[in-house]
């Protein structure tokens, strides 16, 4: 299975709202990302989770907290959110943050803040 | 420091032409160079890396991509374009860390028929 998986594949969400987006691999892999991307731009990091522990927060808002519950899950928990953070958002994984290997991307989650 | 630049927001050729996207890069230690291509609505898929164990790299769907230190360049080629090879194309580097992937700004590849 070389797959990443992400729910939902789209999200509306209204700036009060409380939201999670969901992201699961079965890779073994010991890296997980998360990026968000914006309309004809490239991926900008936000966090990635190394053996399940943070290891990079590239200076996101709170209203972004993510969570990495085991090696295999990773979830971006959404409060508060900003019209302005409407974008697709992918979760990628690695076989190790400490080597340059390729990621593996998902599909991406399309969200909407209303 | 790390940094990609691909020259070229937009590419057109012709099915059955030659593909050529450019790819320059920086950085302060040997680096590692990543191809990845996103088709509409969908994530990002590898096409191939550079890890310097050989400077002409193959990859999938038929593209390759040369490593040359003296140019800094990492240029992505297909010697016949397809219709389904149109999509959005971004060249990425690691180097210091190897977690952090610099991406690129990406091309649009348009193929026309």
């Amino acid at each position: 299975d070389t797959e990443v998986t992400q729910t939902p594949k789209h999200l509306v969400m209204g700036m009060t709202n409380k939201k999670s987006l969901k992201c699961e691999q079965h890779m073994g892999h010991r890296a997980m990302y998360w990026y968000k991307q914006k309309a004809k731009k490239p991926p900008e990091l936000m966090f990635v989770y190394s053996y399940e522990k943070l290891s990079i927060n590239e200076s996101v808002p709170s209203r972004f907290s993510p969570e990495c519950p085991n090696s295999s899950l990773l979830n971006l928990h959404l409060h508060a959110l900003q019209p302005e953070d409407s974008a697709l958002y992918l979760c990628a994984s690695s076989q190790d943050e400490r080597k340059h290997n390729e990621q593996f991307f998902g599909p991406g989650t399309r969200l909407t803040v209303l | 420091a790390q940094s990609v630049t691909q020259l070229g927001s937009h590419v057109s050729v012709s099915e059955g032409a030659l593909v050529l996207l450019r790819c320059n890069y920086s950085s302060s230690v040997p680096p590692y160079l990543f191809w990845y291509v996103q088709y509409p609505n969908q994530g990002l898929q590898l096409l191939l890396k550079y890890t310097s164990a050989a400077t002409l790299v193959k990859g999938i769907n038929g593209f390759e991509a040369e490593f040359k230190k003296s140019e800094t360049s990492f240029h992505l080629t297909k010697p016949s374009a397809h219709m389904s090879d149109a999509a959005e194309y971004f060249c990425a580097v690691s180097g210091t860390n190897a977690g952090k992937s610099t991406f690129g700004d990406g091309t649009t590849l348009t193929v026309k028929p």
